[in-house]
C-alpha cells in the first residue's frame, strides 16, 4: 500500500462547480498535513496546511479525519486558473524533516 | 528578492558523464532537500540536509552525491552511476528544525535533466 495515495483523474468541472478531493495515508502517527499545487511542469506551490480542526482559506477548505487518515480538499466556485494538479503531503514519522508526497490529483476547469 | 534559484532550467547530457545541479538559497532556511520527479509518480527524496556540513540519505539516493559547504547551497552531483537519470529535479528548502514537526518546504522551479 502506499504511503500516501490519490485519485489521479482528472476531474473535469465546469466553471463555478464545487470540487473535492480525497487522499489516504498509510501511517497513522503522521502529524503534519499539507496541499502542495502544481502547474505543469512548475514545481509545486504551498497551497495550505491542514490542521485538525479544519481550515479555509478563501474558496478553499481542506478538512482533516485521522480515525479514518484522509485528508480532503474542496474548492468552492471553480475558476480556470484553478486548473492543475493537487499535491496532498504528510510528514514522515520519526524525523521532522521528511515529506511523504502523493502522486496528485489533476483538476481540469473549464468554461 | 529572497529565494530558490536552480540552475540550469534545462541540461542535456551524455550518457556516462556526470553533471552537478545547483540550487541556491538566500532565505536563511535551516534545512534543504533534493527531490526527483517522474510522470506519474510523487515526489521522491534524494538527499537532504539540515545543517551545514551535515546531510542524509533519502529514499533513492543511489547515483546521486551531494555537499552542503555553506547554508545557502546545496548541489546535487549526477553521477554516471545513476542508472535512470532523466527527471524533472527539484530542490527545496525549508526555514527552521523543530522537533517533532515538519515545517513547510519551499521548492525551486527545477531543472529538466535529459541524458541523450
Amino acid at each position: 500500500r502506499k504511503e500516501v495515495e490519490q485519485d489521479p483523474g482528472p476531474f473535469n468541472v465546469p466553471e463555478g462547480a464545487t470540487v473535492a478531493f480525497n487522499c489516504t495515508y498509510s501511517n497513522s502517527a503522521s502529524q503534519s498535513f499539507f496541499w502542495y499545487r502544481q502547474d505543469c511542469r512548475k514545481e509545486p506551490k504551498l497551497l495550505m496546511s491542514v490542521y485538525s480542526s479544519g481550515n479555509e482559506d478563501g474558496r478553499f477548505t481542506a478538512q482533516l479525519n485521522r480515525a479514518s487518515q484522509y485528508i480532503s480538499l474542496l474548492i468552492r466556485d471553480s475558476k480556470l486558473s484553478d486548473s492543475a494538479t493537487y499535491l496532498c503531503v504528510v510528514s514522515t514519522p520519526g524525523t521532522a524533516s521528511k515529506l511523504t508526497f502523493g502522486t496528485g490529483t489533476r483538476l481540469q476547469v473549464t468554461l | 528578492d529572497g529565494g530558490i534559484t536552480q540552475s540550469p532550467k534545462y541540461l542535456f547530457r551524455k550518457e556516462g558523464q556526470n553533471v552537478t545541479l545547483s540550487c541556491e538559497q538566500n532565505l536563511n532556511h535551516d534545512a534543504m532537500y533534493w527531490y526527483r520527479q517522474d510522470p506519474g509518480q510523487g515526489l521522491r527524496l534524494i538527499y537532504y540536509s539540515q545543517i551545514v556540513n551535515d546531510f542524509q540519505k533519502g529514499d533513492i539516493a543511489e547515483g546521486y552525491s551531494v555537499s552542503r559547504e555553506k547554508k545557502e547551497s546545496f548541489p546535487l552531483t549526477v553521477t554516471s552511476a545513476q542508472k535512470n537519470p532523466t527527471a524533472f529535479y527539484l530542490c527545496a528548502s525549508r526555514p527552521r528544525i523543530v522537533a517533532g514537526v515538519a515545517d513547510t518546504q519551499y521548492f525551486g522551479p527545477g531543472t529538466r535533466l535529459t541524458v541523450l
